[in-house]
């Protein structure tokens, strides 16, 4: 079946620390893949997106590369700020038109001055 | 623009109560979704509409859970005889477009309606 495997948290950096949140997939075609965002006492955001083999989705200095080959998603930040303290989720969505968002259990991140 | 909306933001309800839980999606959106996020489950899907239809009802975890949605816009989520398992944020997103749009449409969230069953 298709599915999403995080690595569990809590993860705790320092202010400016490197950042790397490792997501895992099993899938059947060939789905696209997105990381959200859920901020302290927020709805889920859309951080990025990639929906092709080798595409690399970054926003606010966060990025994440889709590599078929070792079925991963990895998130990375080269230096996080107390602001990106979060739950953060992988999801995919399968290729064949389908909508239905598959969620890994989250990681959460906590950033400290 | 305005996002997706949820009301209530929070609802304590007794055990066998019914409930009903409204989303407003951004103005435009066909495509609307309801998602559960629980402490044991994780984010998990529970009903997807195109239009004012219900083409997959497959996350629904039991028949005491039911969605409609009229006029294309506003949806509601109703869980009968609540139970306490049925504890947990439920989550609604909307995006412009469902199947059909390729694989890259994008689903924004409501900010969720906390229930908790006593």
């Amino acid at each position: 079946g298709n599915s999403v495997t995080q690595m569990e948290g809590p993860v705790t950096l320092s202010e400016e620390a490197f950042l790397t949140i490792n997501c895992t997939y099993t899938a059947t075609g060939y789905p696209s893949l997105f990381w959200y965002v859920q901020y302290p006492g927020e709805g889920l955001q859309l951080l990025l997106k990639a929906t092709k083999a080798d595409d690399k989705g970054s926003n606010k200095g966060f990025e994440a590369t889709y590599r078929k080959e070792t079925t991963s998603f990895h998130l990375e930040k080269g230096s996080v700020q107390v602001s990106d303290s979060a739950v953060y989720f992988c999801a995919l969505r399968r290729g064949d038109s389908s909508y239905k968002l598959i969620f890994g259990s989250g990681t959460r991140l906590l950033v400290r001055p | 623009g305005a996002g997706v909306s949820q009301s209530p933001s929070n609802k304590v309800t007794e055990k066998g109560k019914d409930v009903e839980l409204r989303c407003d999606p951004i103005s435009g959106h066909t495509a609307l979704y309801w998602y559960r996020q629980s402490l044991g489950q994780g984010l998990e899907f529970l009903i997807y509409f195109q239009g004012n239809s219900a083409p997959d009802k497959s996350g629904l975890p039991s028949d005491r859970f039911s969605a409609e949605r009229t006029g294309g816009s506003v949806s509601t989520l109703t869980i009968q005889r609540t139970q306490q398992e049925d504890s947990a944020v439920y989550l609604c997103a909307s995006s412009l477009a469902g199947l059909g749009r390729g694989y890259a449409d994008t689903q924004y969230f409501g900010p969720g309606t906390r229930l908790t069953v006593l």
